[in-house]
């Protein structure tokens, strides 16, 4: 099975713009969750997708937003970015209960 | 790597030797933990799991030890190898009823020296 896979791999925007990440989990998982990762905060969780619902969310002001279509792939978006925006964006599928999450390479977003 | 400038407690240990990270998990209720590995430029690598009905689950060259009682769980890895060298982080899943959600450790750092 193909795993998880997360477009763009890297990205550059400025403050203010916003931006838009997919994720394709792995096949017949439903489940998507959405993390950050940053040098000063490490891994914090941002929300979770079940079925094209949002099942749980994390700290995260409402810039940050997500969806998830009905095939399971997902898209998270930032909107008005600021500087502390930039990290790496991870997302983790699973087949939907309290399992293993499995976790994509990243994008790593800058704002400059 | 996404951990540089994170001041990350260091594990260091010698080629050969076995290692032991620990981890101090904060919800009682959690139900299953995880361990991943990260290594620089890569998500994080599902290394191996323990639900909460368990203390100790085997893994090829991986133990996991879960005690409840002190809310503590470590990761013993055998004949540590360079490859070996990254950042390790446990996490735990409350299950069903909290979502999805993972809470993650702050992560520690294993160099493995030649």
């Amino acid at each position: 099975k193909a795993g998880v896979t997360q477009t763009p791999r890297y990205l550059i925007k400025t403050r203010g713009q916003q931006v838009t990440l997919s994720c394709s989990p792995i096949s017949g998982h439903r489940s998507v969750s959405w993390y950050q990762q940053t040098p000063g905060q490490g891994l914090q969780f941002l929300f979770e997708y079940f079925s094209e619902t949002q099942r749980n969310k994390g700290n995260f002001p409402g810039r940050f937003s997500g969806r998830q279509f009905s095939n399971s792939r997902s898209e998270m978006n930032v909107s008005t970015l600021e500087l502390g925006d930039s990290a790496l964006y991870l997302c983790a599928s699973s087949p939907g209960g309290p399992d293993t999450q499995y976790f994509g390479p990243g994008t790593r977003l800058t704002v400059l | 790597g996404e951990n540089v400038g994170l001041h990350l407690p260091t594990l260091s240990v010698q080629e050969g030797d076995n290692s032991i990270i620990n981890c101090a998990y904060s919800n009682s209720a959690s139900d299953y933990f995880i361990w991943y590995k990260q290594e620089s430029g890569k998500g994080p690598q599902f290394i191996i799991d323990i639900r909460s009905n368990m203390d100790k689950r085997q893994g090829q060259r991986v133990t996991v030890l879960l005690n409840k009682t002190v809310k503590h769980l470590s990761l013993q890895i055998a004949a540590t190898q360079p490859g070996d060298s990254a950042v390790y982080f446990c996490a735990e899943n409350m299950g069903k009823a909290a979502g999805n959600k993972l809470t993650f450790g702050g992560g520690t750092r294993v160099l493995v020296k030649p």
